[in-house]
């Protein structure tokens, strides 16, 4: 019964390689976001995204490409990964835009 | 400022109160959280306030807010070995756009 689901839950890459994570969530909401956590903990949103509309985060390199095969999943694409993309990536979803957001568990990136 | 504030560290005996306070920025966000973030976990939605309301309460959780001064608090009755964790206070800024923006959250330590 999970709502928020994250694959994999820990990714070890070396640097240059192009690697991607999936999210999936359960809770039939219309909107899922991706969030970066860094060393210190410190959250920022990189994405939001429906059916309608993607806003990116204008801080987030372009090297980061989300994609939504359906409204249950957004999955995050990184290309030529690099040692400060090693992170906590979040990602979350709610009924609609700016209502409560409910999140996955995770995933660790850790880039060599 | 652009930042959520939260004191970093907060301590206590189990059995007492504690309380996590949190400066936030925008005056037109509409709700404020607060996140919990168990050490190698994800994010979990403890409580959540609407901006319209002053105190909203929830078994051992009270959360105040004085939108004059954006000062939102997060108070926890009973304090609980399993209450340690880090406490994510979050702002819905952006209106429509439903972006979370977090302070840097209170790492609760809590002794026996």
């Amino acid at each position: 019964d999970t709502a928020v689901s994250q694959t994999p839950k820990y990714l070890v890459t070396q640097m240059g390689n192009d690697k991607s994570i999936k999210c999936e969530q359960n809770l039939g909401h219309d909107t899922m976001y991706w969030y970066k956590q860094d060393s210190k903990k410190f959250l920022k949103i990189m994405f939001s995204y429906n059916n309608k509309e993607l806003i990116i985060n204008e801080t987030v390199p372009n090297r980061f490409s989300p994609k939504s095969p359906d409204k249950a999943h957004l999955n995050l694409h990184i290309n030529s990964l690099e040692l400060g993309d090693s992170a906590v990536y979040f990602c979350a979803s709610s009924h609609y835009r700016a209502d409560t957001q409910y999140f996955g568990p995770g995933t660790r990136l850790t880039v060599l | 400022g652009e930042d959520v504030e939260q004191s970093l560290f907060l301590s206590v005996r189990e059995g007492d109160s504690s309380v996590i306070n949190c400066t936030y920025t925008d005056s037109s966000s509409t709700y404020l959280y607060w996140y919990k973030q168990e050490p190698g976990a994800g994010l979990q939605l403890l409580t959540y306030i609407f901006s319209n309301m002053d105190m909203k309460q929830d078994q051992r959780l009270t959360v105040l807010l004085n939108k004059k001064d954006k000062h939102l608090s997060l108070r926890i009755a009973d304090t609980q070995t399993g209450d340690s964790a880090i406490y994510f206070c979050a702002e819905n800024r952006g209106g429509s756009q439903g972006n979370l923006i977090f302070g840097k959250g209170t790492k609760l330590s809590v002794k026996p």
